[in-house]
């Protein structure tokens, strides 16, 4: 069965300093987004991507904030420099056109120290 | 701002009883829900779904019941067993008024089911 993969499972960084989480839709999806979920808290929207540009992001999603998708396959969300309250749990979620549900994956845990 | 809300932070069932879990909306634009299971260090999975046109929806096991009027949904567990101890999210979309497939999710902040054997 298809799944959205998502890779490194945990990274860790210092404040500051720039990460890139990664995520492998499934294949035939067309619409992607990235949810965080702080420990403790709720699952939170970050920003959908649709044909190539940002659909719709959220007040989480600020300048820091980017994503892409640089190939057919790959959607990626990059923080350019990191705080200690983004530490959270990043999933990769997407859809296709006539889906309603979203597909998650597994997560990346990112720590920053 | 909760437009999401999931009161009962946990609840415990017994094997082959019903579970009722429950979830609230204040958002009047929400036209589709769903709920997802998740299990720790897991993603969230997709268990079933209901658009605000109909007032049930059945999957096995799994039926979710919408008043829209009291703006709240629950998911009901038939017969509830232990690999169903996991967390369970109400999540909400304003899909139609968002346009297309493309939408964001809104999620309350989980109920944990225990199933005891």
């Amino acid at each position: 069965e298809p799944e959205v993969t998502q890779t490194p499972s945990h990274q860790v960084t210092q404040m500051g300093q720039e990460v890139i989480l990664r995520c492998v839709p499934i294949s035939n999806h067309l619409y992607f987004y990235w949810y965080r979920q702080i420990l403790g808290q709720k699952v939170e929207f970050l920003v959908s991507f649709y044909n190539n540009e940002i659909s719709e992001k959220s007040e989480i999603f600020d300048d820091q904030f980017s994503v892409e998708r640089p190939d057919g396959s790959n959607f990626t969300l990059k923080i350019r420099s990191t705080k200690l309250e983004d530490s959270a749990m990043y999933f990769c979620a997407s859809n296709d056109a006539n889906a309603y549900e979203q597909y998650f994956g597994p997560g990346t845990r990112l720590t920053v120290t | 701002d909760q437009q999401v809300k999931q009161n009962s932070p946990s609840l415990s069932v017994q094997e082959g009883r019903i579970s009722i879990l429950n979830c609230d909306y204040t958002n009047s634009m929400f036209d589709y829900f769903l709920w997802y299971k998740k299990y720790p260090a897991e993603g969230p999975t997709f268990l079933i779904s209901i658009s605000s046109i109909k007032d049930k929806n059945e999957d096995g096991r799994f039926t979710v019941f919408l008043n829209k009027s009291a703006k709240h949904l629950s998911l009901h567990i038939v017969p509830s067993q232990p690999g169903d101890s996991a967390v369970y999210f109400c999540a909400a979309s304003a899909r139609w008024t968002s346009g297309g497939s493309n939408y964001k999710l809104t999620f309350g902040k989980g109920t944990l089911l225990t199933v005891n054997p």
